[in-house]
């Protein structure tokens, strides 16, 4: 089946740190790459949707300054957490749509953010 | 429905038998459901999906129940093993879109 793949799956970083996150759909082209958000023991959040070559779509409270989405190529999408605090320690999962089966979301293993 | 700040149900079951894991949804518009299965520090793997037009959709082992007039979903898990024990989510997407909207999530625990 379709591979989604992040990067790096575990970082720990000081308050003040901007953060990348990566995202690549490995053996397809991923027209659209959701990132979510999920806090312990609670449900995946969405945080904005990203499409190839424009802009990403935030949800409502998330602040399109603080995370940055770039979607330059088909295959990835980076998140970047500017500027991290504690309060953005969380578990970041992505997941890809693209040109599979019945639109079915592949999802990432997920990066967890730890801020000092 | 909403999950935030929720802390997750526990289903706990002994192995070998069967599970039952439910989800109310909230959006009538939705016509596709999934549900994940995650394991802890991972992201969610695909089990099984329905469209609205289904009642039932059978797996290995699994099954997917929608009814639609009170918006419920359920996974039906036959001969429960340990290796099903994470927590699960069921997810909604509505027509002509990609986004996914999750559920609040049960956490099923297998004993041996």
């Amino acid at each position: 089946g379709a591979v989604v793949s992040q990067h790096p799956s575990w970082v720990i970083c000081k308050s003040g740190t901007s953060v990348k996150i990566e995202c690549r759909s490995l053996d397809f082209q991923a027209t659209t790459m959701f990132w979510y958000r999920q806090f312990p023991k609670q449900s995946l959040m969405l945080m904005a949707t990203s499409n190839e070559g424009s802009k990403a779509t935030y949800e409502q409270g998330v602040e399109k300054d603080k995370f940055l989405i770039n979607h330059a190529s088909l295959t990835l999408s980076t998140l970047t957490v500017t500027s991290a605090h504690p309060e953005d320690s969380s578990f970041y999962i992505c997941s890809a749509s693209g040109r599979v089966n019945t639109g079915e979301l592949f999802f990432g293993e997920g990066s967890r953010l730890t801020v000092l | 429905g909403e999950s935030v700040g929720l802390h997750l149900p526990t289903l706990s079951v002994q192995e070998g038998d069967n599970s039952i894991i439910n989800c109310a949804y909230s959006n009538s518009a939705s016509d596709y459901f999934i549900w994940y299965k995650q394991e802890s520090g991972k992201g969610p793997q695909f089990i099984i999906d329905i469209r609205s037009n289904m009642d039932k959709r059978q797996g290995q082992r699994v099954t997917v129940l929608l009814n639609k007039t009170v918006k419920h979903l359920s996974l039906q898990i036959a001969a429960t093993q340990p290796g099903d024990s994470a927590v699960y989510f069921c997810a909604e997407k509505v027509k002509a879109g990609n986004m996914l909207t999750f559920g609040g999530g049960t956490r099923l625990m297998v004993k041996p």
